[in-house]
């Protein structure tokens, strides 16, 4: 169970272009759902938490309209990348908590997206 | 603010030995809790134990425990029996009551050798 599914796993855009990422709680509900950014050989960077049916909360430094949320239901949260860079390629990552679970219940989290924009 | 130091970039240890990794971290909650996560090549993130830091007794699960020592702010985690399927990333990270969102140190990259 708590299984979370991230599509693409890899993703290849030209500079210019967006691209979407999904992040789905395949078995459970989830109101919140974190997405992260990882560098190689680097820690997880929490970019921002996504709340169903409401705005999402960026943390200092992300762009919010260079890094588009939306959690439209409580299955699924997206991430778009918008105007893709090269600086923007990298591995990002996505994680949900269960509604049935309290604050701190452990994360779920993606197999995570590797980006490459060319 | 949350902060999780893990000094150890880089661990290595025989297959059946044991390993310890070090992990400190500093929060001023008096509510949290902490975790060890492994990512294999895979990248895919896996929760290894998890400590209430309202718990004096340290987290155990097979072969993965924890020495939580609160007053230090540290928080290893020790593998016994190591496996070749144990190589992975570690991260330690924190969670606290009020921020609601885990904060992860920069990780431990273990080798287990035959």
């Amino acid at each position: 169970g708590a299984v979370v599914s991230q599509h693409p796993s890899w993703v290849i855009c030209k500079s210019g272009t967006s691209v979407k990422i999904e992040c789905r709680s395949l078995d459970f509900q989830a109101t919140t759902m974190f997405w992260y950014r990882q560098f190689p050989k680097q820690s997880l960077m929490l970019m921002a938490t996504s709340n169903e049916g409401s705005k999402a909360t960026y943390e200092q430094g992300v762009e919010k309209d260079k890094f588009l949320i939306n959690h439209a239901s409580l299955t699924l949260s997206t991430l778009t990348v918008t105007s893709a860079h090269p600086e923007d390629s990298s591995f990002y990552i996505c994680s949900a908590r269960n509604l049935q679970g309290a604050y701190n219940s452990p994360l779920h989290f993606g197999n995570g997206t590797r980006l490459t924009v060319t | 603010a949350q902060t999780v130091t893990q000094s150890q970039p880089e661990m290595s240890v025989q297959e059946a030995e044991t390993v310890t990794l070090s992990c400190t971290y500093d929060t001023s909650e008096s509510d949290y809790y902490l975790f060890w996560y492994k990512q294999p090549p895979s990248r895919q993130m896996i929760l290894v134990i998890r400590q209430e830091a309202y718990k004096q007794q340290n987290a155990t699960e097979n072969r993965f425990s924890v020495n939580f020592q609160k007053a230090a702010k540290s928080f290893s985690l020790k593998i016994s029996d190591s496996q070749l399927g144990d190589a992975a990333m570690y991260f330690c990270a924190s969670l606290s009551g009020t921020a609601s969102k885990l904060t992860f140190g920069t990780g431990t990259r273990l080798q287990v050798t035959l």
